[in-house]
């Protein structure tokens, strides 16, 4: 069964880098041909698309965020990682990890992390 | 960018079907799913690729998708329906595109 988790520091200062890492069991990230997500979610607001990747070679972001973030992959560790630079508190969010359903096309999201949440203060 | 309009809330009686629109640019070009989030949760898959249900999610829940509108119904409405739902839409240009959200009311 397909699980997912996300780790990594709960509170960054403003101006620094936010890293989490998505740890996955069930799947082989490296020989799956499925899109890999990242989803955050700021307190009291809606989903936001971050980017995903695909087959661990191919990497997509969200226009909006696309100079601050870069997803990369470790996959001796079957894990992905997010790293955001240069927060702001706007960063503060609950980060989700996510795999597609389906092979080669990134369209609809079942497997889900619990998420984490990450806040940006001093 | 690609938007995706959803109305902020919407109330039902219990019993009552619940309609929870999307609305986007040619949006019915697109695939479209739809996502329950109750407090505290990941959300959860209740539609994808427009009208299909993954295991386990109730017929109740059913989608559409046509035009510049997609709609996500709840019939026969209960009071665990009650929760936070989001569109999705992807194609290959626009990637993963969220919907703002609407609250469901269940009373």
């Amino acid at each position: 069964q397909l699980q997912l988790q996300e780790s990594g520091p709960g509170l960054v200062k403003p101006s620094e880098t936010l890293s989490l890492t998505c740890s996955v069991s069930g799947d082989s990230i490296s020989t799956s041909s499925y899109y890999w997500a990242w989803i955050r979610q700021p307190p009291g607001k809606g989903l936001e698309w971050i980017g995903f990747m695909y087959s661990s070679e191919s990497f997509y972001y969200n226009p909006s965020l696309e100079s601050r973030v870069t997803i990369s992959v470790d996959t001796s560790k079957n894990q992905f990682s997010l790293k955001v630079k240069s927060v702001t508190v706007a960063d503060t969010a609950v980060y989700y990890c996510a795999r597609c359903g389906r092979h080669n096309f990134g369209d609809f999201y079942p497997f889900w992390g619990q998420g984490t949440l990450v806040t940006v203060s001093s | 960018s690609y938007n995706l309009t959803q109305p902020p809330s919407l109330s039902v009686s219990p019993g009552q079907s619940a309609s929870i629109t999307c609305s986007g640019s040619k949006l019915g070009d697109k695939f479209v799913s739809w996502y329950q989030q109750r407090p505290g949760q990941s959300p959860v898959l209740v539609v994808y690729q427009d009208t299909k249900r993954p295991s386990g999610i109730p017929e109740r829940f059913s989608g559409s998708n046509s035009g510049n509108t997609a709609t996500l119904t709840i019939s026969g409405t209960q009071a665990l329906d009650e929760a936070d739902y989001y569109c999705q839409a992807w194609d290959s240009s626009i990637h993963v595109v969220f919907g703002g959200g609407t609250r469901l009311t269940v009373l």
